[in-house]
């Protein structure tokens, strides 16, 4: 199935640093959703935008909405160890069912 | 809030073996939504419930695989018979059908087949 371009594919850090990623696709999307899995676990929503150029914050995770809608990209502030995960970007139509396409992941770990 | 529920969290069995995953959505949503996750393909929409009714199957591998939603409360997932190639880990999601709300995920089921 169709999967979103999402980037790095991993990344290692240390304590206290800043993380970005961001997400691409050839398609415009009318939503974009960011997920943190941990393991064994499901998905967990984060933050969602809903208009081309909104930037929306949740505690440290910053997001910010593409103005053309094929992007989006999710920074974190002064990373935690807590923050160790699989990030995911997910691109959600507002016709048909809403289907989500998903990204294929952003692996964070944080050394302390 | 309780969340999206799935049972069991892990299941083991023999290949041949009928397996069923269950799932009860958040109270309140009416679109419910099968993904399975795997290294190699990522999350996969399997099939989409609305209003209890199956919208879209499209995803579902082969015949082997079946899905109801018998009520607002309660869905299935069933593999029969099962093969190893189907271990993963298979993951619930509800949504609130009005305006374009986000899909909430359970914490999987994680299938193996031996």
């Amino acid at each position: 199935g169709q999967q979103l371009n999402q980037s790095p594919q991993s990344m290692f850090i240390q304590e206290g640093e800043d993380v970005s990623m961001n997400c691409t696709s050839s398609s415009i999307f009318n939503t974009w959703l960011w997920y943190k899995q941990d393991p064994g676990e499901g998905p967990v929503l984060l933050i969602a935008l809903y208009k081309a150029g909104e930037l929306t914050s949740n505690g440290r995770l910053t997001a910010q909405f593409g103005i053309t809608r094929k992007d989006s990209f999710l920074n974190i502030s002064a990373s935690i160890p807590s923050d160790v995960g699989i990030y995911f970007c997910a691109g959600q139509l507002h016709t048909g069912f809403q289907k989500l396409v998903f990204g294929t992941g952003t692996r964070l770990l944080v050394s302390p | 809030d309780a969340g999206v529920i799935q049972s069991p969290r892990h299941e083991v069995t023999e290949m041949g073996q009928e397996v069923t995953l269950r799932c009860k959505p958040i109270s309140g949503h009416n679109s419910l939504f099968w993904y399975r996750q795997t290294m190699m393909r990522g999350l996969e929409l399997l099939i989409y419930f609305n209003n209890n009714v199956p919208i879209d199957d499209s995803g579902m591998p082969e015949d082997r695989f079946s899905a109801k939603m018998p009520n607002a409360s309660f869905s299935t997932l069933k593999i029969q018979p099962s093969e190893p190639r189907d271990s993963a880990v298979y993951f619930c999601a509800s949504k609130n059908g009005a305006g374009y709300q986000p899909q909430h995920f359970g914490d999987g089921t994680r299938l193996s087949i031996l």
